[in-house]
């Protein structure tokens, strides 16, 4: 499966965006690009996916490279409640998720 | 409607006891997945279910480690023998179809085991 690289950690002050990257350079045609996150004592949820298109739902925006080598989160306006650790993965019909240590986004009030 | 759900929420095991940790996926789902996750790290794949069968238990880390379906709806992880290296938070996680790309993966609160 295609690896991916995300830095430790991020701060975003409240209320303001966040744009949290993901390099996956090994990506194939045809993975799908999933975003998780993770809150305190929680067990991972759904953010998002896409596969060429940029694509936004009511919880984030998922900006794709052209080449498709990397990606962006976009938190339009980080809340506290934001704060988590999100992960970035390349799903290729993989029947698990490599998890790797994500980003760990601090949202200062 | 339910979501995944997982019992008990935390165990507490003498070394060298058998532990049982339940999950309850949701209604309908074809596909089970367990997870570790020690603490400070991501969670690490355990095994898959599609149903009834388990296609992949390349990731339970010993033979201690077994887990079944029998019925393709509720799961049970089987730790025999803990050990203090198995303390972690067990997630269990299900999805509709059947390792579909585009499918996304439901997560339970989790199990907390602690091995003392």
């Amino acid at each position: 499966d295609a690896k991916t690289t995300q830095p430790n950690s991020m701060e975003s002050n409240e209320e303001e965006p966040v744009h949290l990257p993901c390099n996956h350079s090994t990506i194939s045609g045809t993975d799908y690009i999933h975003w998780y996150r993770q809150l305190p004592s929680q067990g991972p949820e759904y953010v998002i996916h896409g596969l060429t298109s940029n694509v936004n739902n009511r919880m984030a925006s998922l900006a794709i490279a052209e080449d498709r080598k990397s990606s962006t989160l976009i938190l339009h306006r980080a809340t506290l409640r934001d704060a988590a650790v999100y992960y970035c993965f390349v799903v290729r019909g993989a029947n698990n998720l490599f998890f790797g240590t994500g980003t760990r986004l601090t949202v200062i009030p | 409607g339910a979501g995944v759900s997982q019992s008990p929420r935390y165990k507490v095991a003498k070394r060298g006891q058998d532990v049982a940790l339940r999950c309850d996926p949701i209604s309908g789902h074809v596909s089970l997945f367990w997870y570790q996750q020690a603490l400070g790290q991501g969670p690490e794949f355990l095994t898959y279910f599609q149903n009834e069968a388990q296609l992949d238990k390349s990731g339970l880390p010993s033979d201690r480690f077994f887990a079944e379906r029998p019925e393709g709806s509720v799961s049970t992880l089987k730790i025999q023998r803990t050990q203090q290296e198995d303390s972690a938070v067990y997630l269990c996680a299900s999805s509709l179809g059947r390792l579909r790309n585009t499918d996304t993966q439901y997560f339970g609160p989790g199990t907390r085991l602690t091995v003392l």
